[in-house]
């Protein structure tokens, strides 16, 4: 079974405070996929990052980081100098041939980020 | 229109009616997915198709709900006698890849509509 956990319920920061959001997931694959989705207040999830079991090689993408390591099963996110605009809740994701490959997600992060 | 599409964005029903919730997917992608999502909580699966067949109606919580996609395309999600516990909002998703293709595609990210608020009186 696979299984993903979010255990931040809630973040409030200030305007250009860097943030991590933590994702724990469970699974018995040795294949698997990580995702992170973002939902502002509209509602529609918009997909972040996509990472394959095999490659532990961190990412950047502008203010955006992503460490994902296996040896913690851990694949956490990080906003540097985060902006009101970032408020939204994220999701972490996770599938692969355990759970059928349908996407389990956590139960998300909500962030706050105050002006 | 180029996303997911999800009509419609709200419903209000009385306890006991039907009622149908459409998706219309991303031209060309063969998968799809429901899911439910309650306030406070993250996505919950439902059901998944690939074309035309429901690959995998595992997570369809009881014989009330049930889901077609007769062409491939546009799918509906029916679901009888609503009771007050299937208020959510529901949440369509579509992929082009998917658990019935090779390697990497089963593990694509999947592209969401913007879901059907549904509230049962």
């Amino acid at each position: 079974a696979q299984k993903v956990t979010q255990a931040q319920t809630e973040i409030s920061v200030v305007e250009k405070e860097d943030v991590t959001l933590d994702c724990v997931y469970e699974t018995r694959d040795t294949t698997y996929y990580l995702f992170w989705y973002k939902q502002p207040p509209s509602g529609e999830l918009v997909f972040l990052i996509r990472r394959n079991s095999f490659d532990e090689q961190n990412e950047i993408s502008g203010r955006y980081s992503w460490n994902f390591q296996k040896s913690t099963s851990s694949f956490n996110f990080t906003i540097t100098a985060s902006q009101v605009v970032d408020s939204a809740v994220y999701f972490c994701a996770l599938t692969g041939p355990g759970g059928s490959y349908i996407p389990t997600f956590g139960r998300g992060t909500s962030l706050i980020v105050h002006p | 229109g180029a996303g997911v599409s999800q009509t419609p964005s709200n419903k209000v029903t009385e306890k006991g009616k039907y009622v149908e919730l459409r998706c219309d997917p991303i031209s060309g992608h063969t998968a799809l997915y429901w899911y439910r999502q309650s306030l406070g909580q993250g996505p919950e699966f439902l059901i998944y198709f690939q074309g035309t067949g429901a690959a995998d109606d595992s997570g369809l919580p009881n014989d009330r709900f049930f889901a077609v996609r007769p062409e491939g395309s546009v799918s509906t999600l029916k679901i009888q006698r609503t009771e007050r516990g299937d208020s959510a909002v529901y949440l369509c998703a579509s992929s082009l890849t998917g658990r019935g293709l090779a390697g990497a595609l089963r593990g694509g990210e999947l592209f969401f509509g913007e879901g059907s608020r549904l509230t049962v009186l």
